[in-house]
């Protein structure tokens, strides 16, 4: 069964919008937690490392203020899109990792959440 | 330098038959993982076989085989017996050191199970 689960699957909402989407280790804590975003036909693109207790690590060009995120549990990430505007439109998809971060570990994905902003 | 190198974009294989899909990867750490993934057309990320570099022998998890060759630095999947519910997006990816956390994902190879 699903090891991380992701909500909500799917969002539709009106430009200046702004969208949480939550990201829950079920049966192990994880420290870290990964967010990615995926265009269409194209591989992940990391965007930020959520860390439990402190500040995410965000990939150059993420913007900080647009895409905020908070680790307050060592089972719970979110990722909110503020203000978000059509070109924010994408698939956002959230992983884990389980353990303390043993290189054989695999990444947990959760199921992914399309966004689409009219 | 990429990371990872998945050199096929799209692949076509015949129900029943087996497939290879490519993959390179470029590091200097001594330990590192290497991890295969399925995506299909509904997006989540199916975790399908991972191979260590310590891993003398080749991975194996049912119908999912990889052929480690570490002096070529090359991590292929090989997939058995093709079900037309393999069609799917198939990324490889490297994480790199003991403690390492960052992944690092291929462009990934689109694989069509023809009947």
């Amino acid at each position: 069964g699903a090891v991380v689960s992701q909500h909500p699957s799917r969002v539709i909402c009106k430009s200046g919008t702004s969208v949480k989407i939550e990201c829950r280790s079920l049966d192990f804590q994880a420290t870290t937690m990964f967010w990615y975003r995926q265009f269409p036909k194209q591989s992940l693109m990391l965007m930020a490392t959520s860390n439990e207790g402190s500040k995410a690590t965000y990939e150059q060009g993420v913007e900080k203020d647009k895409f905020l995120i908070n680790h307050a549990s060592l089972t719970l990430s979110t990722l909110t899109v503020t203000s978000a505007h059509p070109e924010d439109s994408s698939f956002y998809i959230c992983s884990a990792i389980r353990g303390a971060g043993d290189s054989n570990q695999p990444q947990h994905f959760g199921d992914g959440t399309r966004l689409s902003i009219l | 330098a990429q990371k990872i190198t998945q050199t096929q974009p799209g692949m076509f294989v015949q129900e029943k038959e087996a497939v290879t899909l490519d993959c390179t990867y470029d590091t200097s750490d001594q330990s590192y993982g290497l991890f295969w993934y399925k995506q299909p057309s509904s997006g989540e990320m199916i975790f399908l076989i991972y191979q260590g570099s310590y891993d003398e022998q080749n991975a194996t998890e049912g119908r999912y085989s990889l052929n480690f060759q570490k002096a070529r630095k090359s991590a292929n999947l090989v997939i058995s017996a093709s079900q037309l519910g393999d069609s799917a997006m198939y990324f490889c990816a490297m994480r790199e050191g003991l403690k390492g956390n960052q992944f690092y994902f291929g462009t990934g190879t689109s694989l069509t199970v023809i009947p």
